[in-house]
This record gives C-alpha cells, sequence and structure tokens, in this order.
C-alpha cells in the first residue's frame, strides 16, 4: 500500500531563516514525488515533482526538494524564508500504474517577518 | 494556460439531502479528480475519471456518485448528506497517463456545510 507521511503538522520560523518541511513516503516501486502548496483561501498549486534523474529537483517561488531513496524521504527546502512562504504544503506520491495521488496530511508553515 | 471552474463555491444542504457539485476545466486535460479536504486529514481520492464516461472509485467512494459525461465536465453527488459534515471539495485534473503528464491542477474548491 502507498502512503506519505508528514510528521510536522505546524512549522513556524523566523524570515531569513532556512526552511525544511520533511516528506516520507511508502511504496514498492518507483516513485513520481510531488508538493503542492495552498495559500490562504485559495486552492493548490504545483510546486515541483521528482520523476526521475537529477534527485534534486527546482521548482517554482525558489524551492527545491531532494528525494532519497536511501531514507524513502523527499523534503522540501527554501533559503532564506520569507513571509510570503506561509502557507499549507502537501507532499503526494503517484502511481503510474493508474490515476491515483496519495497526499500527505499537510504541513502548516508561518514565516514570522 | 487553462482554468479549473468548481461551482457553486459554497454549499449548504440539509441532512439526507443529495447534493451535486459540478467542475469544468478548460485545459482539454483527459484525466479528473474528485478529493475531499477535511482538516488534519489532507486530501483523499473520492472518484476519478481517465476518459469521457469512465469511472473510477478512489478510497472515499461511498456515499458518492460521479458522472463524466464530457471530457471537459466531472460533476460530484453526494447521495445523502451527513449532519454535521463540513469539507472542501476540490476537483482536479491532469493530462493522462505518465509520470511526466501527472501534474495536477486544482479549481478553487466547494465548501459544503449540513446542517
Amino acid at each position: 500500500a502507498q502512503s506519505v507521511d508528514q510528521p510536522d503538522a505546524h512549522v513556524t520560523l523566523s524570515e531569513g531563516a532556512s526552511l525544511e518541511l520533511r516528506c516520507s513516503y511508502s511504496y514498492s516501486a518507483a516513485p513520481y514525488l510531488f508538493w503542492y502548496v495552498q495559500y490562504p483561501g485559495q486552492s493548490l498549486q504545483f510546486l515541483l515533482k521528482y520523476i526521475t534523474g537529477d534527485t534534486v529537483v527546482k521548482g517554482t517561488k525558489g524551492f527545491e526538494a531532494e528525494f532519497r531513496k536511501s531514507n524513502s524521504s523527499f523534503n522540501l527546502k527554501k533559503s532564506p524564508a520569507h513571509w510570503s512562504d506561509s502557507a499549507k504544503y502537501f507532499c503526494a506520491l503517484s502511481n503510474t500504474g493508474y490515476q491515483n495521488f496519495y497526499f500527505g496530511k499537510g504541513t502548516s508553515l508561518t514565516v514570522i517577518p | 494556460g487553462g482554468i479549473i471552474t468548481q461551482t457553486p463555491k459554497f454549499l449548504i444542504g440539509q441532512e439526507g439531502q443529495k447534493l451535486t457539485l459540478k467542475c469544468q476545466q478548460n485545459f482539454n486535460h483527459d484525466t479528473m479528480y474528485w478529493y475531499r479536504q477535511d482538516s488534519g486529514k489532507g486530501l483523499r481520492l473520492i472518484y476519478y475519471s481517465i476518459t469521457e464516461n469512465d469511472l473510477q472509485k478512489g478510497d472515499l467512494s461511498e456515499g458518492y456518485d460521479a458522472s463524466r459525461e464530457k471530457k471537459s465536465s466531472f460533476s460530484l453527488t453526494v447521495t445523502s448528506a451527513q449532519k454535521n459534515e463540513m469539507a472542501v471539495f476540490l476537483c482536479a485534473s491532469s493530462m493522462g497517463l505518465g509520470g511526466l503528464q501527472n501534474t495536477l491542477y486544482f479549481g478553487a474548491g466547494t465548501r459544503l456545510s449540513v446542517l
């Protein structure tokens, strides 16, 4: 069975600090991994994805994520963080055998100016 | 670019009522999805459709019906609304099969409240 775990429900940090949001997954085959962001009052927006190849992928808004097969993780990073990064972030896994996505519960990020 | 339009934005229903949510996309995407977002529970898949007139059940399909009569539209019916139910229903689409095409595009959501 596939699953995605985001162990931190809330993360708070100061503007200018480095942010890293954790995501781990469980999947027996090669995963397709995604990060989405949901700003207050808005719907989810695509940030970046890992399909294959380079294990560090860069996305929009200065974010990047690193795929680590050794510990089944796909952590999202950005440095420095900006107050406008305050949002809820969702990690997701896609099973390429059929059209399904498994989402984590999300991490609410607050960046204090 | 394209857009996904969900109607209505807000839906208030009575217990036991049948309620229908609609979704339209102009991306010309093949695959469409309905997700339910509950506070603290992330997104859970209700139904998806890989082409017109196709329906596939997700993990949360019980209590829901779906319809994909046109490529551009995908509707979801709550067959019997549950008292005090509150959730946001998100419609999404993607180009089709295969990892490179697997990016989801989301609508703004329909917020359901059941009295």
